[in-house]
């Protein structure tokens, strides 16, 4: 069984730039959830998918946005970088719909750097 | 005041000790608890699962929830240098469809 895979691994980026992040969920998992880990911090919500619909999100500004594909496979994309924006995403993938009943797996994230 | 407090440490124990780490949480509609480890440059790996109060064991992890007292914890039993690693607990109130960390807790067990 296939874990869930993240690309890149690392990334460096500078202010006002927009950056796309990818992950290739868990096989036979059909919701994808992404979260912002900042250094010596627990991962911070940033929303979820299920069955290509947005159905969770946490405290992200509209600049932070996403998509699922048809593959289960799913994007995160930042718009206009700032330094704040640094830290590791993650992406996890779950069974279900995402309501916690499914334990959620997690890739090794993107480690986004802003300069 | 966070949803869900964890001490950050560092906890620094020998090899072979009983190692307690511990979550509280403010919010009584968290019905999953989850406790996961990440090593340093690794994505957070699941350890333990479970679904309201009582207690689970898996191999040297047991993981306890007290839903009167909002409290979670992990038990590891002669631990091991390989445990060196942060540890996170999580929950999940499924009215939200989010998952909620606490901070971490470092734990370096040493030879």
């Amino acid at each position: 069984e296939t874990g869930v895979t993240q690309s890149p691994t690392h990334l460096i980026k500078t202010r006002g730039q927009q950056v796309t992040l990818r992950c290739s969920s868990q096989s036979g998992h059909n919701t994808v959830s992404w979260y912002q880990q900042a250094l010596g911090q627990g991962p911070q919500f940033i929303f979820q998918y299920y069955r290509e619909e947005e159905n969770g999100r946490g405290n992200f500004p509209p600049r932070f946005s996403g998509l699922q594909f048809p593959n289960y496979s799913s994007e995160l994309n930042v718009n206009a970088l700032e330094l704040d924006d640094s830290a590791l995403y993650l992406c996890a993938s779950s069974h279900g719909t995402g309501d916690g009943s499914q334990p959620q797996h997690f890739g090794d994230g993107t480690r986004l750097s802003i300069l | 005041q966070k949803e869900v407090e964890q001490d950050p440490g560092p906890l620094s124990v020998p090899e072979g000790a009983i190692v307690s780490l511990n979550c509280t949480y403010s919010n009584s509609a968290f019905q999953y608890f989850m406790w996961y480890r990440q090593y340093s440059r690794k994505g957070p790996e699941l350890l333990m699962y479970t679904y309201s109060s009582g207690n689970k064991e898996d191999g040297r992890f047991t993981a306890q929830v007290d839903k009167s007292s909002k409290y979670i914890s992990l038990f590891i039993r002669d631990s091991q240098p390989s445990d060196s690693a942060t540890y996170l607990c999580a929950m999940f109130s499924g009215g939200y469809n989010k998952l909620i960390f606490g901070a971490g807790t470092r734990l370096a067990v040493h030879p």
